[in-house]
């Protein structure tokens, strides 16, 4: 059993479009995450939420919505897609988010967006 | 603001070396600094967390150091397998709950 699923594995797109990943965690975690991976392979925060609260919301274009239904799980959601969105999208979880006790991310396999 | 950087970018080495992969932050207060590992396709697997309060973790053909006063951080891997290769990547937790993650070092290790 996969412990943090994203879906899709790969998306291709046209500028402009609407487009949203999905991301499912099966571990009972109470902290999901959202990171970008770009071209020159920095992994950065993007949002995090704690038990669907959102707690980090790094400076993002707004034209990223994440959205929690429940702490199971966190999609994104992107409005008019553009060049520079295409990336490696990670999702994780971690336990409680008080990642300062050490508690470790676990991370999806990621979904690469292209941009077209 | 904390960054993070890795080197080499690359390396490759035969199998049996044993080789020190380097990461250096800029920012001395981190709670926690973990080693990662990257396959291609697929997602981050936690390899070693080294607490502030800590100078090594060992799991294993890895060990890991963390030196807070100079910014630097190694993992060192003994005897390399060819399942070794992989990019491994080092983040450092900084204060705001935030992991700040160096761009990987690119292992290739050859049978």
């Amino acid at each position: 059993d996969t412990a943090v699923s994203q879906t899709p594995k790969y998306l291709v797109t046209q500028m402009g479009n609407d487009k949203s990943i999905k991301c499912e965690q099966n571990l009972g975690h109470d902290t999901m995450y959202w990171y970008k991976q770009d071209s020159k392979k920095f992994l950065k925060i993007m949002f995090s939420y704690n038990n669907k609260e959102l707690i980090i919301n790094e400076t993002v274009p707004n034209r990223f919505s994440p959205k929690s239904p429940d702490k199971a799980h966190l999609n994104l959601h992107i409005n008019s897609l553009e060049l520079g969105d295409s990336a490696v999208y990670f999702c994780a979880s971690s336990p409680s988010g008080r990642l300062a006790t050490n508690e470790k991310l676990f991370f999806g396999s990621g979904t690469q967006l292209s941009v077209l | 603001k904390q960054e993070v950087t890795q080197i080499p970018a690359a390396l490759s080495v035969p199998e049996g070396e044993n080789l020190v992969l380097n990461c250096s932050f800029t920012d001395s207060a981190i709670y926690n600094l973990q080693w990662f590992r990257q396959d291609p396709g697929k997602g981050l697997t936690s390899l070693l967390l080294i607490q502030s309060s800590q100078r090594e973790q060992t799991s294993g053909r890895l060990n890991a150091s963390l030196d807070k006063s100079s910014g630097r951080s190694t993992l060192y891997i003994a005897a390399s397998q060819p399942g070794d290769s992989a990019t491994y990547l080092c983040a450092g937790l900084n204060y705001g709950q935030n992991f700040v993650f160096g761009p990987g070092t690119r292992l290739s290790v050859l049978p």
